[in-house]
């Protein structure tokens, strides 16, 4: 079966702009995550989804973040005026267990935002 | 507030020799599950053990290893005869009953295996 898909791979954009990131998990995985990877560092958390809602989205690091997942599959992550500091890898995991942290979180092969 | 330390950023062996991973984690919580990912050049995370603070049973799976000592707040993960496949960036990572399903990452350790 697929993993999990991320699109675009790569996106360049310019300091102010918005942006969307799309992921689209593992069929039937209700739990859905988002972390940010910056160059040389570990992945770090943004949100958490238990089907169409946000579970945990204490991880995000201001309101210019925003992500949803209205159908409880496919999710959106959405950057208003982005700046040069959200330059990162962006990924995407799922589970398919209500918890997560029982069963392995499934990840994606990122997409590498840049701003110019 | 719940910490993982890599200490070891980059790592360089040759080929067949065995090498250990250091992972130290703090948490508050008695329960939380510890996970070791793998991270080679494509840039996707591959899954490789996770373990429950209840289990401090050590693991082998082929040439992995890991011991986990609740005592020393230590999950080292050890390959045994290193291949040049193994090359890679090593994350550990936390999670606590208390945060839910978020996972808290160290910053990697980058193996390179030379032949």
């Amino acid at each position: 079966g697929a993993g999990v898909s991320q699109t675009p791979s790569n996106k360049v954009t310019e300091k102010g702009k918005y942006v969307e990131l799309r992921c689209d998990p593992i069929s039937g995985h209700t739990a859905l995550y988002w972390y940010r990877q910056s160059l040389g560092q570990g992945p770090e958390f943004l949100i958490y989804f238990q089907g169409t809602g946000a579970a945990d989205d204490s991880g995000l690091p201001n309101d210019r973040f925003f992500a949803v997942r209205p159908e409880g599959s496919v999710s959106t992550l959405k950057i208003q005026r982005t700046e040069r500091g959200d330059s990162a890898v962006y990924l995407c995991a799922s589970s398919s267990n209500r918890e997560g942290r029982l069963n392995e979180q499934f990840f994606g092969p990122g997409t590498r935002l840049t701003v110019l | 507030a719940q910490k993982v330390t890599q200490a070891q950023t980059e790592i360089s062996v040759v080929e067949k020799e065995d090498v250990t991973l250091d992972c130290v984690y703090e948490t508050r919580d008695t329960t939380y599950y510890l996970f070791w990912y793998k991270q080679p050049p494509s840039g996707e995370l591959v899954f490789l053990i996770r373990r429950n603070s209840f289990d401090e049973q050590n693991e082998i799976s082929g040439r992995y290893s890991w011991n986990f000592q609740k005592s020393t707040s230590s999950f080292n993960f050890t390959i045994t005869a290193s291949q040049v496949v193994d090359s890679a960036v090593y994350f550990c990572a936390l999670s606590e009953e208390t945060s839910g399903s978020r996972l808290t990452f160290g910053e990697g350790t980058q193996l390179t295996v030379n032949p």
